[in-house]
């Protein structure tokens, strides 16, 4: 079983949508979770992060972890086109960092 | 300041040849990392550094060797090469390993091995 568990979708949306991104972790020992963005042939880029369980929110972005149910969300709020990227979501245990395999997203004008 | 830099940028290679991918980071960051990312399996940790001189094996070493002889650099080697191999390379550095001290990644090498 992957250390992080993430639906690789696509995911099509319109302009303004709200997207939910999800990812699961198989071990309750981990403390730190991650989003990273993605855009078409480049390097991922740290969006946000959080530790242990409830939210964290930074503009239209809100990261919420959910502990008992071993559960990681991104939500995006008034998607934009500029949105449109693989989104990856990611752990860490001490120096050695877990990502699950990305969710394409595209949001459509 | 161009932050995380990886050359090259694409390459082909015949199974069994090597070649030396490098990563160069010019913000003084003490750990560096190479990962692999492959359709349907993310981003996988190969090998870290956190020093000059160190090195550490991550998720999927095998077939790699690495070296960071200097701070701001870190090589990633294949010296077999295999079709397995096929990937997109990419490297990144932080200040270390906690959360806060984001992971700065490159630009990727692509590397086609036929």
């Amino acid at each position: 079983q992957k250390e992080v568990e993430q639906d690789p979708g696509p995911l099509s949306v319109p302009e303004g949508a709200i997207v939910s991104l999800n990812c699961t972790y198989s071990n309750s020992a981990f403390q730190y979770f991650m989003w990273y963005r993605q855009y078409s042939r480049k390097g991922p880029e740290l969006l946000m992060y959080t530790y242990s369980s409830g939210n964290k929110e930074d503009g239209r972005f809100t990261a919420q972890v959910d502990k008992s149910s071993k559960y990681i969300s991104l939500f995006i709020r008034d998607s934009q086109p500029s949105d449109s990227a693989t989104y990856l979501c990611a752990t860490n245990t001490g120096n050695q960092f877990y990502f699950g395999t990305g969710t394409s997203l595209t949001v459509i004008p | 300041n161009a932050g995380v830099t990886q050359t090259p940028k694409f390459r082909v290679l015949k199974t069994g040849q090597s070649m030396t991918l490098l990563c160069a980071q010019d913000m003084n960051h003490e750990y560096m990392y190479w990962y692999r990312q492959d359709p349907g399996m993310g981003l996988r940790l190969i090998h870290y550094s956190v020093g000059e001189g160190t090195t550490a094996k991550g998720e999927v070493p095998d077939g790699y060797n690495v070296s960071r002889l200097k701070k701001q650099n870190f090589l990633l080697g294949l010296e077999s090469a295999a079709p397995s191999q096929t990937s997109v390379y990419f490297c990144a550095s932080s200040f270390g390993p906690r959360l806060e001290e984001t992971q700065y990644f490159g630009p990727g090498t692509r590397l086609l091995v036929l």
